[in-house]
């Protein structure tokens, strides 16, 4: 069934610094899509890359989907301390079975 | 955010209790979701359905039963969970259904459950 890896499950980085978390599928994907979850709350959806190759920027974020439409990478540029939370990317299921599957999260923690 | 709402927001039950969680979307929405978030685990998709059919049953064990009224209510009815059950179940709702242009997930702020 669809694989979704996504790495690193855990990052602390200094107040400023950037960030970056992938995710990888073992298959081609139609899409994909990325949340962020805040500590005590619940996933809010960023936002979904369908074009290979796209790249899509919210402010300081900055998403990207690969040529092959099998990775993604969501970078975040001078992090804040509102930046902190968990990052989730979503991908289809295989056909079928046509739900979104997630990604384990990338937990990120800025130290001010 | 009021787009999806759930009750009650804590729950604590024994083993032997019947009780059931509520998820309502305000948003003219399709599909509905159950999820589980437990410690250290990803997002474990429970149920789906769109258009008050379900669509998908991701093996959830029959102590979670769902039920769907119409498009806009989702309930998740439980009975003789066990202590590994206990977690943050999340209901989520989507304007397509899942695959489609749209299905981006709205949801809810969750069940905190604790099983005795």
């Amino acid at each position: 069934g669809q694989q979704v890896m996504q790495i690193p499950q855990y990052q602390h980085v200094q107040e400023g610094e950037d960030f970056t978390t992938y995710c990888n599928s073992s298959t081609t994907l139609s899409n994909i899509q990325w949340y962020k979850q805040r500590p005590g709350g619940h996933p809010v959806f960023l936002i979904q890359l369908v074009k290979s190759g796209e790249v899509k920027k919210q402010k300081r974020l900055t998403f990207q989907f690969g040529e092959a439409k099998k990775n993604s990478s969501l970078h975040i540029t001078a992090t804040q301390t509102t930046d902190v939370g968990t990052y989730f990317c979503a991908v289809l299921k295989d056909t079928g079975r046509r739900a979104l599957t997630f990604g384990s999260g990338t937990r990120l923690q800025v130290q001010p | 955010e009021t787009g999806v709402t759930q009750t009650p927001r804590h729950l604590v039950m024994g083993m032997t209790n019947k009780k059931s969680l509520k998820c309502e979307q305000h948003l003219g929405h399709n599909a509905m979701y159950w999820y589980k978030q437990s410690a250290k685990k990803p997002l474990e998709l429970m149920f789906v359905y769109s258009l008050e059919e379900r669509v998908e049953n991701n093996s959830v064990p029959s102590r979670f039963s769902p039920e769907c009224p119409n498009s806009s209510h989702l309930f998740l009815h439980l009975h003789t969970l066990q202590p590994e059950d206990s977690a943050l179940y999340l209901c989520a709702s989507s304007r397509e259904p899942p695959g489609q242009p749209g299905d981006t997930q709205y949801f809810g702020p969750g069940t905190r459950l604790t099983v005795l």
